[in-house]
């Protein structure tokens, strides 16, 4: 199956700084990547659709400025969390489909392994 | 009313027993479902998907969906303890900017006990 990865897996950092993440689609072109957001024994939450070459569609009540997100690539997307706080710290998770559609209309989204982000 | 409701569990069941999960959905214009497994601190990995009302088999799992009662269930056969984690269902959606998106309920926590 197709393959997504993503680092760093787990972070550590102090409040005030800047953190990114990469996902990275290892065997297929990712047109479409999204990156979630889920906190201790709560659901996913969607926090923005990226599209290669485009911006970001981001989801209400996510700040744009704050999330910057990059997909400059078919096979890179990045998230950055800017001047991470503590309540930023969580599980983020992306996910993709392909060229050909696949990873979404069969709900068969190819999920990176997740980045737990602790702000201290 | 959330979006996509689950019991949040635990729902224990001994092994080699049936383990039945339940999932209501609020738009009634909602087409796809979908169950996924998480185990603690992974990602989610995708079980099922349905579209169709009715049952969906695959192996020992079951998907039933009911889109006049708006609700989408999971049946696990012969449960094993490998089965235990977190069940996630997902339904999915447009956004404002016209992408399809799937919005997940809380998912329930499956313990199968040896």
């Amino acid at each position: 199956g197709a393959v997504v990865s993503q680092h760093p897996s787990w972070v550590i950092c102090k409040s005030g700084t800047s953190v990114k993440i990469e996902c990275r689609s290892l065997d297929f072109q990712a047109t479409t990547m999204f990156w979630y957001r889920q906190f201790p024994k709560q659901s996913l939450m969607l926090m923005a659709t990226s599209n290669e070459g485009s911006k970001a569609t981001y989801e209400q009540g996510v700040e744009k400025d704050k999330f910057l997100i990059n997909h400059a690539s078919l096979t890179l997307s990045t998230l950055t969390v800017t001047s991470a706080h503590p309540e930023d710290s969580s599980f983020y998770i992306c996910s993709a489909r392909d060229l050909e559609g696949r990873g979404f209309d069969t709900g068969e989204l190819f999920f990176g392994e997740g980045s737990r982000l602790t702000v201290l | 009313q959330k979006e996509v409701e689950q019991n949040s569990g635990p729902l224990s069941v001994p092994e080699g027993a049936i383990a039945s999960l339940n999932c209501t959905y609020s738009d009634r214009g909602s087409q796809s479902f979908f169950w996924y497994r998480q185990y603690s601190g992974k990602s989610p990995e995708l079980i099922m998907f349905i579209y169709s009302n009715g049952d969906k088999e695959d192996g020992r799992f079951t998907a039933q969906l009911n889109k006049a009662s708006q609700y989408v269930s999971l049946l696990i056969r012969d449960s094993q303890p490998s089965d235990s984690a977190t069940y996630l269902c997902a339904v999915s959606r447009f956004n404002a900017g016209n992408n399809r998106k799937l919005i997940w309920g809380l998912g329930t926590s499956l313990a199968v006990n040896p």
